[in-house]
């Protein structure tokens, strides 16, 4: 049982805007930035979304993030069969005095 | 070019102990808001973090995992070696070493921080 509440599956087909949702509470997403990993299958997670909203170098526009209140999501607009994945949130768990991540959410590109 | 390597044994026994070394290039662990920690990955599971040694020498745990985990700097000065004891078969998993990077002029341990870089994971199987 994952800290972060995310959607086990998501599904899109190409060139479609698709949204991953990611739950938290006010001792996490509600007071803490929120992180965005995707991991291709059979590969290392990678960043995609860091403090809420900022990409990293190389991570394309059409990857967003936003964060209202206890959370979040991860917006992917112009989707692509590379972009099937798995996505993960994560934050820092104030009571929990650690790093929480979401369950992940396994997106495919019909 | 930063990079991150695991190595370490691929099977162990319940209840040995396992010992993975993290080696990394491309940033020095003494450079202020750096750390490297570890995040494991059962098979078909979600990520669940470890430990993070930090650039001033502080060490944070995993508090489901406190007990059993030692994070050190390796005797390289690019190295940082986890330990975890008392293995059990739900160890099982890729372990992966990550480069921890402070936000901005945040102050406060490790809130502070979020995972830049990946290994590209190591899998261990604990089973007899």
């Amino acid at each position: 049982q994952s800290v972060l509440t995310q959607p086990p599956s998501a599904s899109g087909t190409p060139g479609q805007r698709v949204t991953i949702s990611c739950f938290g509470s006010s001792s996490n997403i509600g007071r803490e930035p929120v992180n965005w990993y995707q991991q291709v299958p059979g590969t290392a997670p990678r960043l995609l979304i860091f403090i809420d909203n900022q990409r990293p170098t190389g991570v394309p526009d059409r990857f967003s993030g936003s964060k209202s209140g206890t959370s979040a999501s991860l917006a992917i607009s112009g989707l692509q069969s590379e972009d099937e994945a798995d996505y993960y949130c994560a934050t820092w768990g104030d009571s929990l005095n650690a790093w929480v991540f979401g369950g992940g959410t396994k997106l495919t590109v019909l | 070019q930063i990079t991150l390597k695991e190595s370490g044994p691929t099977l162990v026994k319940p209840t040995q102990t396992l010992t993975l070394t993290c080696t990394f290039s491309g940033f020095s662990l003494s450079t202020s808001g750096v750390g490297v920690g570890w995040i494991r990955q059962p098979p078909g599971k979600a990520l669940q973090w470890l430990a993070v040694f930090y650039w001033d020498n502080d060490k944070r745990y995993s508090p489901s995992l406190k007990s059993r985990l030692t994070i050190t700097k390796g005797t390289s000065k690019n190295q940082v070696v986890l330990t975890l004891t008392n293995l059990d078969p739900v160890d099982t998993a890729t372990y992966y070493c990550v480069l921890a990077r402070r936000r901005g002029s945040c102050s406060g341990g490790g809130r502070c921080y979020y995972f830049d870089s990946w290994g590209q994971g190591t899998l261990v199987t604990v089973s007899s």
